[in-house]
């Protein structure tokens, strides 16, 4: 398996410009979470994804931060206009949720991306 | 708030010195614990996982953790560690109620000094 999928690894880009984060969830996983890392605030959940629904978005910082997940096997999270203080590592990572079997799923975390925002 | 705490930011040891991270959660009820760890530069990999059973719990690397229910903890053991095992690690608990998402904690740098 390839495991979880992200592209780009390093995306640099100048305030203001739209920045779109690419997943590739493990195929047959159905659930998908979308998490930044800072040194400051260390690792946040921004919003996570059930059978493509998204569940819980609370952790999204604002209005410019918009995650999709138009199928299962893709998710773009998306910042417009982005601003320095989004520069940070972006994870995505994938599980499967079975309904007996809650306990069981573990969530595999794809490599980042590193977003430099000057 | 509940949450997950690891007590421990900065951990700094020498090659075969034996390690214990801490982690405490402030949940009730059955949890789900889990311990990653993420090496310079790369993306969070399982060290080990709690579910049920057995509280000790044995992870790759020569890692274990035990899980002490009466102390809401679940802090991580190596006897020995090698200059390798410097990263950082990171507690999560999933919580009851909480479906499939993780809490993790503020992590726990650890460099260990040839």
């Amino acid at each position: 398996d390839a495991g979880v999928i992200q592209s780009p690894r390093h995306e640099v880009t100048e305030m203001g410009q739209e920045v779109t984060l690419r997943c590739k969830p493990i195929s047959g996983h159905n659930s998908l979470f979308w998490y930044r890392q800072t040194m400051m605030r260390g690792l946040e959940l921004l919003i996570y994804f059930n059978n493509n629904v998204p569940i819980d978005d609370s952790g999204m910082p604002e209005d410019r931060f918009s995650a999709k997940m138009p199928n299962a096997s893709f998710s773009t999270l998306k910042i417009q206009p982005s601003e320095p203080r989004d520069s940070a590592v972006y994870f995505c990572a994938s599980s499967f949720l079975a309904g007996g079997a809650l306990a069981k799923n573990i969530q595999y975390f794809g490599a980042g991306t590193r977003l430099s925002v000057l | 708030a509940q949450s997950v705490s690891q007590h421990n930011h900065h951990v700094i040891l020498s090659e075969a010195a034996s390690l214990e991270l801490g982690c405490n959660y402030s949940y009730g009820g059955t949890v789900n614990l889990f311990w990653y760890v993420q090496y310079p530069g790369q993306h969070l990999q399982l060290l080990l996982k709690y579910f049920s059973g057995d509280p000790l719990v044995k992870g790759i690397k020569g890692f274990e953790a035990e899980f002490i229910k009466s102390k809401f903890s679940f802090n991580l053991r190596k006897p020995s560690v090698q200059w390798s095992d410097t990263a950082e690690y990171f507690c999560a608990v999933r919580a009851p109620n909480a479906g499939n998402m993780l809490t993790f904690g503020g992590g726990t740098r650890l460099m260990v000094k040839p």
